[in-house]
């Protein structure tokens, strides 16, 4: 079992640019969730997608977005990218009410210029 | 929002000893979970231990251990034996179904192993 597997590890991009990241989660799991840890922080919650829909969004700006595909595989979406974006984001796997299992990708750092 | 809080930005601990990181939380639900994540400079985030709150015997998983104080809303770890390869950044988080079961997480405990 591969785990949850993220691409690509490293990204930069310029402020203004768009960027996707994608996440593949761990055999079994259905649930993807998506955070953003800023440097010497704990990771922020931006939102969760099972069943190809949005079920839960944390406090971040609509140019935050994401979607699932049928395979359970996700995506997240960054337009209009600023400086402040740049962090580590990491995606988590889990089973739909499994609420004490969730598996950690290695993250994509990206970085802003 | 639930909060949880990390106050020891740094420890260190001899190898073979004791160390204990800290953990407290803030919530109004009774029904939730407790974690401590270590996040090695692989960036990926491994699961250490978890606490239901409606247990009240303290979890354990070999020399990993916590103590849970309910009424206290703390949640502390304490890494018995230390080896150099626990050191890492760990984080407590919280998680519950009534709040869609995302984690919320701390700021972190950059742990150093000291020889």
């Amino acid at each position: 079992d591969a785990g949850v597997t993220q691409s690509p590890t490293h990204l930069i991009k310029t402020r203004g640019q768009q960027v996707t990241l994608r996440c593949s989660p761990k055999s079994g799991h259905d649930t993807v969730s998506w955070y953003q840890q800023a440097l010497g922080q704990g990771p922020q919650f931006i939102f969760q997608y099972y069943e190809e829909e949005e079920r839960q969004r944390g406090n971040f700006p609509d140019r935050f977005s994401g979607h699932q595909f049928p395979n359970y595989s996700s995506e997240l979406n960054v337009n209009a990218l600023l400086l402040g974006d740049s962090a580590l984001y990491l995606c988590a796997s889990s089973r739909a009410g499994w609420i004490t299992e969730a598996f950690f990708g290695q993250g994509t750092r990206l970085t802003v210029v | 929002a639930q909060t949880v809080t990390q106050s020891q930005p740094e420890m260190s601990v001899q190898e073979a000893e004791t160390v204990t990181l800290s953990c407290t939380y803030d919530t109004s639900e009774s029904d939730y979970y407790l974690f401590w994540y270590k996040q090695p400079p692989s960036r990926q985030m491994i699961l250490v231990i978890r606490q239901e709150a409606y247990k009240q015997q303290n979890a354990t998983e070999n020399r990993f251990s916590v103590n849970f104080q309910k009424a206290a809303k703390s949640f502390s770890l304490k890494i018995s034996d230390s080896q150099l390869g626990d050191a890492a950044m760990y984080f407590c988080a919280y998680r519950s179904p009534n709040t869609g079961n995302q984690f919320y997480f701390g700021t972190g405990t950059s742990l150093t192993v000291i020889p």
